[in-house]
């Protein structure tokens, strides 16, 4: 069975642009999160989407949006881009929604470059 | 400040030795789980502990939640250069995964 992909694997942007990412979960889960890893530290939350309804936002500014489609894949935006959101962004999909019985499985990730 | 708190950040030992990594927050939180991280990879979940005290073992490593639900460690006994990675602990807070940040192991043959 496929895992959960991401595309694009690398992605390099100019400050000021916009972009977005995509992530397929693994057949049948039904909940999807979004999670930023700067270079040496722990994955951050940024969304979680269930059922298509947001559950959760993290502690990020406006400039992040997302969103998960009836097929249950999901797009992450960013915009107006700064150097600061250089960093890999993981994708990871759950059966349900809760995390202590449903755990999480995650992409390998979209290295974004922000230069 | 991290919610969770992870020590050592940094770990290089030879192969054959025993180590251990602690996960401390002060906060409880209704379950942790550990995650193991490759380069160029995502996180691979190795265990979940939810009831505090609770200890699980999965072959050379072994995981205790504290009794109070708010610190674990991760115990492994004769470390292999596969056990080399990112070892990161997340903590289930309001059903949303918080993550400490992460201890790198290294194991020198």
């Amino acid at each position: 069975d496929a895992g959960v992909t991401q595309s694009p694997t690398h992605l390099i942007k100019t400050r000021g642009q916009q972009v977005t990412l995509r992530c397929s979960p693994i057949s049948g889960h039904k909940s999807v999160s979004w999670y930023q890893q700067v270079l040496g530290q722990g994955p951050q939350f940024i969304f979680q989407y269930y059922e298509k309804e947001e559950r959760g936002r993290g502690n990020f500014p406006d400039r992040f949006s997302a969103r998960q489609f009836p097929n249950y894949s999901s797009e992450l935006n960013v915009n107006a881009l700064l150097l600061g959101d250089s960093a890999l962004y993981l994708c990871a999909s759950s059966p349900g929604g809760a995390t202590y019985n449903s755990p999480l499985h995650f992409g390998n990730g979209t290295r974004l470059t922000v230069t | 400040t991290q919610l969770l708190e992870q020590s050592p950040q940094f770990l290089s030992i030879q192969e054959g030795e025993n180590l251990t990594v602690y996960c401390n927050s002060s906060s409880v939180f209704s379950s942790l789980q550990w995650y193991r991280q490759e380069p160029g990879e995502g996180p691979v979940l190795l265990v979940t502990v939810v009831t505090g005290g609770e200890v699980k073992k999965l072959k050379r490593l072994t995981f205790q939640f504290g009794d109070a639900r708010k610190d674990s460690s991760l115990h492994i006994t004769a470390a292999q250069p596969g056990d080399t990675g990112l070892y990161l602990c997340a903590g289930d807070r309001a059903q949303k995964l918080v993550f400490g940040q992460g201890t790198r192991l290294t194991i020198n043959p």
